[in-house]
């Protein structure tokens, strides 16, 4: 039962590169999340989506686009990457209950 | 919108001692309560939930009620150990057709020998 998968687990970028993070979940979840975690700053929303097709920006949206063409996958994507994007990003599944969670990607912008 | 106020850490204690981990919280609407723990290297996995006024969650020792009144959701456990060591995140999470998920700051606890 692979739950949420985040690929890739590490990456690091140098400024102005683009990458995209793809999260995919097998549990047919509805809701699905993107998250930044730095120290001191807790867990803060990017931007998330409540079905196929439909995206929506979180606390911190700016420097980040998403999309949600199939249920089962949400793709972050950085067009130019700035060191203030160096984080480590949690995606998340869930159905309105409780949220699951992958096991993060650690990206460094130098 | 949301937001969780957590008590801040980092929370330092011995083994077999008392824990309370404070969460208080404004929404919209009746949310659902959270919390979350992140053990080093992992992401966030849920610990306990209640779901409507005055229900206690419960999981591995740990409890939390549901204070509608006080809009609080304090963490408490009876004697923790040293596996207890990680991140802890209270969330609520609003109701209706929004269902984002607002997380605190995190508390770490660090519990030793």
């Amino acid at each position: 039962n692979a739950g949420v998968t985040q690929t890739p687990k590490f990456r690091v970028l140098k400024t102005g590169q683009s990458m995209t993070l793809l999260c995919a979940q097998d549990m047919n979840h509805e809701y699905m999340y993107w998250y930044r975690q730095d120290p001191g700053m807790g867990l803060r929303l990017i931007h998330y989506s409540v079905g196929e097709g439909t995206t929506a920006k979180g606390e911190v949206p700016d420097g980040y686009n998403v999309s949600r063409l199939k249920k089962q996958n949400f793709l972050l994507g950085l067009e130019s990457a700035a060191p203030s994007q160096t984080s480590v990003y949690f995606c998340a599944s869930g159905q309105g209950t409780e949220a699951f969670f992958g096991q993060g990607t650690r990206l460094t912008v130098v | 919108g949301d937001s969780v106020t957590q008590m801040e850490g980092p929370v330092t204690l011995s083994e077999e001692a008392f824990l309370t981990i404070n969460c208080t919280y404004t929404a919209t609407g009746y949310p659902s309560l959270f919390w979350y723990v992140q053990y080093p290297g992992e992401g966030l996995q849920l610990l306990l939930k209640a779901t409507k006024a005055d229900d206690k969650g419960s999981n591995k020792g740990f409890e939390a009620t549901y204070r509608k009144e006080t809009t609080s959701f304090h963490l408490e456990k009876g004697s923790v150990q040293v596996s207890d060591s990680a991140v802890y995140f209270c969330a609520p999470q609003g109701g209706g057709s929004n269902y984002k998920l607002t997380f605190g700051k995190g508390t770490l606890l660090t519990v030793n020998p």
